[in-house]
């Protein structure tokens, strides 16, 4: 079955630190991925996909296929990156964005 | 731009009774996908609509349904309450495939179901 883990539900790191956010994926296909964040009282959106291969906010992802991870990684955490971050897979057969369960990763000053 | 605006934002309802869902998409978004967040299960594909057809279906019970109309707002019902449907609704917009638009998610509907 077309699966999303994130294995952390919880991630705490230091301001300055360097921040990964774990991702792995099951997939019979050649995987879509990406990352959505959602900051306190904002809207869920869309941080970063696989496909575009750019740096948003600092934060990269890199599609291993071998591994099957698309793990989230910046590499100085900063306050303003506290929120709930979801990785998701976009299912060809179904035609659907598959969520995981989600990271709250909280910065600490 | 306006973003995707969903109403109304918290609802009450009683087991057995029905609900309805407002979702009106981004201007010029044809797509509107419908999802339910719970602690548990986390985010969950309920349905998306495109040019007022139902493109794509999740895995939820015939009590939940929805609609696209021709200005593209959509609406999702759901008959016949359980407690287990008290969940985050969170309505998305698109210009057209989420591999070639990016998902615009609304703040959601806050239904509890008692």
């Amino acid at each position: 079955a077309q699966r999303v883990t994130q294995p952390e539900k919880l991630l705490s790191v230091f301001k300055g630190a360097p921040v990964e956010l774990k991702c792995n994926y099951s997939y019979s296909g050649s995987p879509e991925l990406f990352w959505y964040v959602q900051y306190s009282r904002q809207r869920l959106q869309l941080l970063l996909r696989h496909i575009s291969r750019e740096s948003i906010k600092g934060f990269t992802a890199d599609l291993n296929k071998g591994e099957t991870s698309f793990h989230l990684k910046k590499p100085f955490a900063q306050e303003e990156d506290s929120a709930m971050y979801y990785c998701a897979l976009w299912h060809q057969g179904a035609q659907k964005l598959v969520f995981g369960q989600g990271t709250r990763l909280t910065i600490n000053p | 731009k306006a973003g995707v605006t969903q109403t109304p934002r918290y609802l009450i309802k009683t087991r057995g009774q029905q609900v309805t869902l407002s979702c009106s998409p981004i201007s010029g978004h044809r797509s509107v996908s419908w999802y339910q967040q719970t602690p548990g299960q986390g985010l969950q594909f309920l349905f998306e609509y495109f040019s007022e057809t139902q493109r794509n279906k999740g895995n939820f019970p015939g009590r939940f349904s929805g609609r696209q109309f021709s200005n593209s707002r959509s609406e999702m019902n759901v008959s016949t309450l359980e407690l287990g449907d008290s969940a985050l609704y969170l309505c998305a917009s698109s210009l057209d495939q989420v591999l070639d638009s990016p998902l615009h998610f609304g703040n959601g509907t806050r239904l509890t179901v008692t």
